[in-house]
């Protein structure tokens, strides 16, 4: 079973706009980690933030936020005033305590257009 | 800078030769990762190492062995190379399970 689902495969937005890249997971440990990781054209794999099961708090950084709800078992990322330079692939990530395992969503292409 | 070093970068091997591909971390990280990266599958893990000599398979481990004799080194080799090992392949680090893993730049391997 696919333990991260990202259902969008590709996105494109017009330079300024908000988007937003959903990340549902799946997994019956209480004790998890969540991450977002990016991947712009240059194809390096960069993170971006990692979240502990136990931390619901949304997360902002700049122009970058993160909304993590257990209830619904999603770790959604928001970009704000989108840019050219957000234009990447982005990946969500499911580390579980009971294993030495990262779980990768199949991503997500964002393109934004000038 | 993750402190990891991936070699080589690219390659192209002909079907039916080995290949290795070579991870070397300056960090001196516990974990280490081989991954593939494939249009539609995205990131899929092939082994992992927990420590010296411990590695263990991932989702996508047939023709794929590995080895680490060093916490430095973590060595992938393709025993015979099949043109569906064509692939991009990352090398990942991390300190402890459950860590953030960090990634090496990739290694483009095309077999013909």
């Amino acid at each position: 079973a696919q333990k991260v689902t990202q259902a969008q495969t590709e996105i494109s937005v017009v330079e300024k706009e908000d988007v937003t890249l959903d990340c549902v997971y799946e997994t019956r440990d209480t004790t998890y980690y969540l991450f977002w990781y990016k991947q712009p054209p240059s194809g390096e794999l960069v993170f971006l933030i990692r979240r502990n099961s136990f931390d619901e708090q949304n997360e902002i950084s700049g122009r970058y936020s993160w909304n993590f709800q257990k209830s619904t078992s999603s770790f959604n990322f928001t970009i704000t005033a989108s840019q050219v330079v957000d234009s990447a692939v982005y990946f969500c990530a499911l580390s579980e305590s009971t294993g030495n395992q990262f779980y990768f969503g199949t991503g997500t292409s964002l393109t934004v257009i000038p | 800078d993750a402190g990891i070093t991936q070699s080589p970068r690219h390659k192209v091997t002909e079907t039916g030769t080995p290949v290795t591909l070579r991870c070397h971390q300056t960090e001196n990280h516990r974990y280490m990762y081989w991954y593939r990266q494939d249009p539609g599958h995205g990131l899929r893990l092939i082994h992992y190492s927990y420590g010296v000599k411990d590695t263990d398979k991932g989702e996508v481990s047939d023709g794929y062995s590995v080895s680490r004799s060093k916490t430095e080194d973590f060595l992938l080799t393709l025993e015979s190379a099949t043109s569906s090992q064509t692939s991009v392949y990352f090398c990942a680090i991390s300190l402890a399970g459950g860590n953030t893993i960090y990634f090496g730049e990739g290694s483009w391997l095309t077999v013909v």
